[in-house]
């Protein structure tokens, strides 16, 4: 059964800290994988990834996928109040529509 | 420029009653549509996807239903709440041809049974 497992599950840092969440999945014929922000409503696109080893850079925001080990990481350098939020990750594979997605990761960062 | 509207925001219904959410995206042809429930604390679970008018895929067996009258419309609906139905539904779009982009998800409608 595909499946994709985020963690930590919640995390609470202080302004100024360096993150990582991790994103691992089960999937067969992978194609791409996407990093939602999620605040109070509907989600926000971070990024998407089909290649393994290539960074995705947005701001203090990066991530990588590896295909050969099945995960990807999205880090934050210095955190900021406003990245807390949930974060989401999401694949999809080749001969469909749809992604499925993670149960995400709560961030709280404290000022 | 595209853009989701998804209505209403928020939503309380007795048990029992009948639902109808919509979602209409602007400024594109031909997406995909998706709807999404996030119950809380949890993931977000695909109900429902269309590729095109009145093609719908069901994700899960349920007491919903979804139909696509148009090119830019999509419709999640229920004949009879029932309390499990409550959660957070969001709807969202992509056009194949963005082939580096993901979803973009509507506002979202927050609704509680009772």
């Amino acid at each position: 059964e595909d499946k994709v497992v985020q963690s930590p599950l919640s995390l609470v840092v202080h302004e100024g800290d360096t993150v990582t969440l991790n994103c691992s999945y089960e999937v067969t014929n992978f194609r791409s994988l996407l990093w939602y922000k999620q605040e109070k409503k509907a989600p926000t696109f971070l990024f998407m990834l089909t290649s393994s080893g290539i960074e995705k850079k947005s701001g203090r925001l990066s991530s990588i996928l590896d295909k050969k080990e099945l995960f990807s990481i999205l880090n934050i350098t210095a955190t900021q109040t406003g990245d807390s939020a949930v974060y989401l990750c999401a694949f999809t594979y080749s001969g469909t529509y749809k992604y499925i997605f993670g149960t995400g990761t709560r961030l709280k960062v404290l000022a | 420029s595209q853009t989701i509207h998804q209505w209403p925001a928020t939503l309380v219904q007795p048990v029992g009653s009948p639902l109808s959410l919509e979602c209409t995206v602007e400024g594109t042809s031909n997406p995909n549509l998706y709807w999404y429930r996030q119950a809380a604390g949890r993931g977000l679970q695909l109900l429902f996807y269309s590729v095109g008018i009145g093609q719908i895929s069901s994700e899960v067996p349920q007491n919903l239903s979804a139909s696509r009258p148009q090119d830019r419309q999509f419709i999640l609906s229920s004949k009879k709440l029932l309390l499990s139905d409550s959660g957070f539904y969001l709807c969202a779009w992509r056009t194949p041809a963005l082939r580096n982009y993901g979803y973009t998800f509507g506002s979202g409608t927050r609704l509680t049974v009772v």
